[in-house]
């Protein structure tokens, strides 16, 4: 098993410009997370989905969307980047709501 | 979510026991106490969690005091790779908070040769 992958692991971003990350499970896990941490800070969460159809918003959902088309899948998009999106981006699945939740690697991503 | 308290840093010799506090004096009955670490540059690890109970597993053991109030994290011999930030969570697995881990400032436990 791969566990949590994301895709990709480092970008760099003019303001405005967009992109997608990936997130992929293969654990059949129900629920998905996408949190961002800061410099010297805890994780945010940005929206999450509690399955396949679904998306929330999670406490810093402004300038991001969510899409989860398919169960393994959870892509978190920015539609215009901004500085302030600078961050670094984990992904995390969970197989039922508030068990235990893994993690992915990260994506490290910058905006100029 | 209750709030919860711990130390800023510690530190802990190699092959010794490293104990790692938590105070949650505000947690309610219905909420569990999540421990998970990370290691620079990596994503979170959970570790253990529990209600009121004592809990061990591969990696831990998590004492919980009787009134509820505070816990410790005990990693029995720690080793190098253990040295990672330590959050401890306050987390209403009956409410709707969706698994949404407010993670603080953690605990950073450097273990030491």
């Amino acid at each position: 098993n791969a566990g949590v992958t994301q895709t990709p692991k480092f970008r760099v971003l003019k303001t405005g410009q967009s992109m997608t990350l990936l997130c992929a499970q293969d654990m059949n896990h129900e629920y998905m997370y996408w949190y961002r941490q800061d410099p010297g800070m805890g994780l945010r969460l940005i929206h999450y989905s509690v399955g396949e159809g679904t998306t929330a918003k999670g406490e810093v959902p402004d300038g991001y969307n969510v899409s989860r088309l398919k169960k393994q899948n959870f892509l978190l998009g920015l539609e215009s980047a901004a500085p302030s999106q600078t961050s670094v981006y984990f992904c995390a699945s969970s197989y039922i709501r508030n068990n235990e939740q893994f993690f992915g690697p990260g994506t490290r991503l910058t905006v100029l | 979510d209750a709030k919860t308290t711990q130390p800023p840093s510690m530190d802990c010799a190699e092959g010794r026991a490293a104990n790692l506090p938590c105070n949650h004096s505000t947690i309610s009955g219905n909420e569990y106490v999540y421990w998970y670490r990370q290691i620079h540059s990596q994503g979170p690890q959970y570790i253990i969690h529990g209600l009121k109970n004592n809990e061990t597993n591969e990696m831990a053991s998590l004492i919980i005091t009787e009134d509820r109030k505070s816990s410790t994290l005990i990693l029995p011999h720690a080793t190098l790779r253990d040295t990672a930030v330590y959050y401890c969570i306050a987390l209403n697995a009956g409410g709707t908070s969706y698994g949404k881990l407010t993670f603080g400032q953690g605990t950073i436990l450097t273990v030491h040769p």
